[in-house]
């Protein structure tokens, strides 16, 4: 099946300092989403890409759908103590049939933020 | 509050037992799946509904069983668990077909002892 490389897999960062992290995928996707997981929580989705170079912000956060449609990335700017968590990608590929109603979800980024 | 109701948040059930775990979306959704969420894994999809139909079971086992009465409630019956079905079980609902924007409910933290 489809698979995503999400990278880097963990992040301990400075509150304040810029974060990047990527996924990609050696198949091409029609859909990127980027959702992000508190501890207990069920995670909640922060951006949605649709279009290839589509470059989407949501406050601090900034989401970029690759051109190859193989690729997205999610800045995070000036971090803060809340932005702890899990970061998740997430793809709905063009697999025909099969990728019908699924989504492919990344391995996960744990970012860590130390005031 | 994502519209997406999970319950019971956290369940521990004996390998003999049989329990069910309860979703119900308030967003007009028209697709429903079910995941499970392993340490240091990927969120593994088990089970697809569109319009109430099962459009995916990801090989999953039969011990897991899911049931989908209407496009706003999706129940996960289980019955002789092993201790390596012990995950956080996530419900989710986007409103169908090519839409996979999914939203999430909180999760069920099972552990089967």
């Amino acid at each position: 099946g489809q698979q995503l490389n999400q990278s880097p897999q963990s992040m301990f960062i400075q509150e304040g300092e810029d974060v990047s992290m990527n996924c990609t995928s050696s198949s091409i996707f029609n859909t990127w989403l980027w959702y992000k997981q508190d501890p207990g929580e069920g995670p909640v989705l922060l951006i949605a890409l649709y279009k290839a170079g589509e470059l989407t912000s949501n406050g601090r956060l900034t989401a970029q759908f690759g051109i190859t449609r193989k690729d997205s990335f999610l800045n995070i700017s000036a971090s803060i103590p809340s932005d702890v968590g899990i970061y998740f990608c997430a793809g709905q590929g063009s697999a025909g049939g099969t990728s019908y109603g699924k989504l492919t979800f990344g391995q996960g980024t744990i970012l860590t933020v130390h005031p | 509050e994502t519209g997406v109701t999970q319950t019971p948040r956290h369940l521990v059930m004996g390998m003999t037992n049989k329990k069910s775990l309860k979703c119900e979306q308030h967003l007009g959704h028209n697709a429903m799946y079910w995941y499970k969420q392993s340490a240091k894994k990927p969120l593994e999809l088990m089970f697809v509904y569109n319009f109430k139909e099962q459009t995916e079971n990801n090989s999953v086992p039969s011990r897991f069983s899911p049931e989908c009465p209407n496009s706003s409630h999706l129940f996960l019956h289980l019955h002789t668990l092993q201790p390596e079905d012990s995950a956080l079980y996530l419900c989710a609902s986007s409103q169908g077909g090519w839409d996979t924007e999914a939203f999430f409910g909180q999760g069920t933290r099972l552990t089967v002892v």
